[in-house]
């Protein structure tokens, strides 16, 4: 079974809306990243979360991980076409300079006017 | 942030042939860097890492006498795809770490990536 499972697979919502992803990993995680990739291009990265309860913000994007470090939400308030894309979330297990990536399932997310 | 590129963004190919894909990290030194291939609408799959002046170290199920990795400096990895099939197209996406940051250690930077295609 997949280690990092996001919800929802794919999202269409109305331009100035609310909206939330969810990702949650089948073990405690060690660091959270959300990227956000547009459809055939490379990663953007959006924030890293690692102590339980952490919440980060910049501009209208929110991220969260929770105490028990096994779930994060990524909220996204007011949004914008320029919001549009696909949104992963990657998990490290371990600390370490060369520990790799896991990343979830991914959302598709759609803006429309 | 720092930068890390590939080359070529696109290619086609002939099945049988063989492909070179290079990633480069432009401002920084890379002693890891990672390989990734994404089907579409899927997500990342880590195929192998790539280390500075050793050999590869490859996820399972991924053939290693198929998808060569090279990294031979600092700032270049390159990831060669042997006797190309239809079934290897796909797009192929590089990361890199740099070393000297502080926390997030594991900070990744991605290459925009490489979309193969096989005839």
């Amino acid at each position: 079974s997949q280690e990092l499972e996001q919800s929802p697979q794919s999202l269409i919502v109305q331009e100035g809306k609310n909206l939330t992803i969810n990702c949650t990993s089948s073990k405690t995680l060690y660091g959270l990243y959300w990227y956000k990739q547009k459809y055939g291009e490379g990663l953007i990265f959006l924030m890293m979360l690692q102590k339980g309860g952490e919440e980060k913000s910049h501009e209208k994007i929110t991220a969260k991980l929770d105490e028990k470090k096994q779930q994060s939400s990524l909220h996204i308030t007011a949004s914008q076409p320029s919001h549009a894309g696909i949104y992963l979330c990657g998990a490290s297990y371990r600390a370490g300079t060369a520990s790799k990536l896991t990343f979830g399932t991914g959302t598709r997310l759609q803006v429309t006017l | 942030g720092a930068v890390v590129s590939q080359h070529p963004s696109w290619v086609i190919c002939k099945s049988g042939t063989s492909v070179k894909i290079e990633c480069r990290s432009l401002d920084f030194q890379a002693t890891t860097m990672f390989w990734y291939r994404q089907f579409p609408k899927k997500s990342l799959m880590l195929m192998a890492t790539s280390n500075e002046g050793s050999k590869a170290t490859y996820e399972q199920g991924v053939e290693k006498d198929k998808f060569l990795i090279n990294h031979a400096s600092l700032t270049l990895s390159t990831l060669t795809v042997t006797s190309a099939h239809p079934e290897d197209s796909s797009f192929y996406i590089c990361s890199a770490r740099e070393p000297t940051s502080g926390w997030p250690y594991n900070e990744q930077f991605f290459g925009p990536g490489t979309r193969l295609t096989v005839l």
